[in-house]
């Protein structure tokens, strides 16, 4: 069964990085992923996609601040100087077997 | 880049029927599998369901907490895809967002419609 953990929150001061982690279940641990970020009141944005390997393909439009990498079963997305507008909820998303499966979400706070 | 409006939120009654749809631009909607999400108030996003392209005969794929109500169909000649929910529960209020997946991850979505479930 796919299943994808995230820590529920997470913060850090303006102009600082912040790495936020989505763990995949044992046995999983080759599955890429995908990022997506929901600011307040707005659809979710694709972020990237990102291998077991920690190749990363962002999408449109979205800023160099954002990387990702990972290892094992792990999977990060690091968001580099801070700013207001990435105080949001930040999911992590896989596939597989014909289903999908989102992370329960990491909400961060920009102090 | 592609865009997507999702439409037909509305308030209904449990036991209810609702049919929201989703309107594509700026992709090949037609060679493209479209999804179904949610999100409840205070909850994380959950799949609801996909519908694959013609070239995959159509298929359907549905989360078991939808599974035998909700039904997801697609007229490409429109750019549209559509989510047909019967028997409608209270804890399936949420707003309802549709997306484009390819290889796997979602890369568009749409602002998202309110579906409210209440008496």
């Amino acid at each position: 069964q796919l299943v994808l953990t995230q820590s529920p929150s997470a913060s850090a001061s303006l102009g600082a990085s912040v790495n936020l982690t989505c763990t995949l279940k044992t046995g999983h641990s080759t599955y890429a992923i995908a990022w997506h970020q929901q600011q307040p009141e707005k659809g979710p944005r694709y972020l990237m996609r990102l291998d077991s390997d920690g190749r990363h393909i962002k999408g449109d439009g979205i800023p160099d601040r954002f990387s990702g990498s990972s290892s094992g079963a792990e999977r990060y997305l690091t968001i580099s100087s801070l700013q207001s507008e990435d105080e949001a909820d930040y999911y992590c998303q896989t596939w597989g077997s014909g289903v999908v499966v989102f992370g329960g979400g990491t909400k961060l706070t920009v102090l | 880049e592609g865009q997507l409006v999702e439409s037909g939120g509305n308030l209904v009654q449990p036991g209810g029927s609702l049919k929201l749809s989703c309107e594509a631009s700026g992709f090949s909607f037609g060679g493209s599998a479209m999804h179904w999400v949610r999100k409840a108030s205070g909850k994380g996003l959950e799949w609801i369901g996909r519908i694959r392209s013609k070239g995959n005969n159509y298929a359907t794929e549905y989360a078991a907490s939808v599974k035998g109500r909700f039904s997801i169909s697609r007229e490409d000649s429109r750019n549209t895809a559509y989510l047909q929910m019967n028997s409608l529960k209270i804890e399936d209020t949420a707003v309802y967002y549709c997306s484009r997946s390819v290889a796997g991850q979602f890369d568009y979505w749409g602002r998202g419609t309110q579906v409210t479930v209440s008496p």
